[in-house]
């Protein structure tokens, strides 16, 4: 079965315009995450769905982010507008339900870089 | 969010060495403690996961030791190898539908 399949791998993007990452989960899978990750911060919990609703979204950063689930396949990340600081790697993830003990599986991640 | 933290932020072990990683919580809530290893331009992956039910769990050459009265957790890894280098996130979850907290991850790197 394939993983979690994330695109783009790599985005360079000039500040201000808007950037959309894109994730298919695992097929079967009712859980999915969005992660940032930073040197500084580590890996960040930006939001997680359950059944294609959004449950907590209390890490995003700010306005300028938002996601959405519109079915079971897919899921999108956007930022508009970019700023210099969102550059970082962002990890789409999917499991089995968000219960504890479920194991959570990470796809290869988005680079982003804004200038 | 509720932290763990972990140590060191780095670590350089000679080739057959023990890496030992750390790892503290204080929500006694959590009852799931994975490890997730992640090689460069990957994703993490699950390595190995303990409940607070034992103290111990061993999957080759990696070992969980869980001190539950501590409120701490650590990675060990024997016979350390090159093919180990890579960062390391402890992470933990409470019961019920609600997802795991990371900490920040240790770069290991393995010398020959």
């Amino acid at each position: 079965d394939a993983g979690v399949i994330q695109s783009p791998r790599h985005e360079v993007t000039e500040m201000g315009q808007e950037v959309t990452l894109r994730c298919k989960p695992i097929s079967g899978h009712n859980s999915l995450f969005w992660y940032r990750q930073t040197m500084m911060r580590g890996l960040e919990l930006l939001i997680y769905f359950n059944n294609n609703v959004p449950i907590d979204d209390s890490g995003m950063p700010e306005d300028r982010f938002s996601a959405k689930m519109p079915n079971a396949s897919f899921s999108t990340l956007k930022i508009q507008p970019s700023e210099p600081r969102d550059s970082a790697v962002y990890f789409c993830a999917s499991s089995l339900g968000a219960n504890s003990g479920n194991t959570i599986y990470f796809g290869e991640g988005s680079w982003l870089t804004v200038v | 969010q509720q932290q763990v933290k972990q140590s060191p932020q780095s670590l350089i072990v000679q080739k057959g060495g023990i890496s030992i990683i750390n790892c503290a919580y204080e929500n006694t809530a959590f009852d799931y403690f994975p490890w997730y290893q992640q090689f460069p331009g990957k994703g993490p992956a699950l390595l190995i996961a303990i409940r607070p039910d034992v103290s111990e769990k061993k999957e080759g050459r990696f070992t969980i030791s869980f001190n539950k009265s501590a409120k701490q957790f650590s990675l060990h890894i024997m016979d350390s190898q090159p093919g180990d280098s890579a960062t390391y996130f402890c992470a933990a979850s409470p019961s019920g539908n609600t997802p795991l907290v990371f900490g920040k991850g240790t770069r290991l790197s393995v010398i020959a």
